[in-house]
């Protein structure tokens, strides 16, 4: 399974963009990059998946660079509600991948 | 659909003690998780199972056990529980088909917290 990084926190105010970079320097060439949310106290919710170049949902956009070691979440004009731990992993499903949810990213959006 | 469903949302069991932790998806969903949470911590997998029947072990099994008689329920029994089991426990679900991309996703149920004192 390829290892990812990410910062432990983040602090960002209401309306401003956060960008939350996670690195996986061993990926492999049919890896897809996925991101979760959690908020307190309910289990991760899918938020977003990409395999190159960028993504973008109703609620996120995935930035991933030529080389794939890194990629970029980008959650635009945050609320209070965005708080919640963001978990980055990489996989892929012809690999028989378990899901492997590290520490994640904890995101505080305050007023 | 209800999606995943968790019972008990809460529990506190003593030393020794045992339970069952249930879960059922509507999905019709083929691949169902187990997975705990510690304070802080991400999630660990404890076991998975691919389709009724199959169950096989993931990260933290020790202390646990699975079965899935039906596609839709797949409940996790702890025969003696121990301080170290204290945790919050969510089950997942997930459909994985042939020819898929990227990675299947997974929806989690609402967790069951277990306190075992």
């Amino acid at each position: 399974l390829a290892k990812t990084t990410q910062p432990i926190s983040m602090d960002s105010y209401e309306g401003q963009e956060v960008n939350i970079t996670c690195s996986h320097n061993n990926i492999a060439t049919n890896d897809y990059i996925t991101w979760y949310q959690q908020f307190p106290s309910q289990g991760p919710r899918f938020i977003i998946q990409g395999y190159k170049t960028k993504v973008t949902n109703e609620v996120a956009s995935l930035f991933i660079p030529a080389d794939r070691k890194s990629s970029t979440l980008s959650l635009p004009r945050v609320s209070l509600s965005d708080t919640a731990v963001y978990y980055c992993l990489v996989g892929a499903e012809g690999n028989d991948y378990k899901l492997s949810f590290g520490a994640g990213t904890t995101v505080t959006v305050r007023a | 659909n209800a999606g995943v469903t968790q019972t008990p949302k809460f529990r506190i069991l003593k030393i020794g003690q045992s339970m069952t932790l249930q879960c059922t998806q509507d999905m019709n969903h083929n691949y169902m998780y187990w997975y705990r949470q510690d304070p802080g911590m991400g999630l660990k997998l404890i076991y998975y199972s691919v389709g009724a029947g199959i169950t096989d072990k993931g990260e933290v099994p020790n202390g646990y056990n699975v079965s899935r008689s039906t596609t839709e329920d797949f409940p996790l029994r702890l025969e003696l529980a121990a301080p170290s089991q204290t945790s919050v426990y969510f089950c997942a679900s997930s459909f994985r088909g042939q020819g898929n991309l990227g990675t299947d996703t997974q929806y989690f149920g609402p967790g069951t917290r277990l306190t075992v004192l």
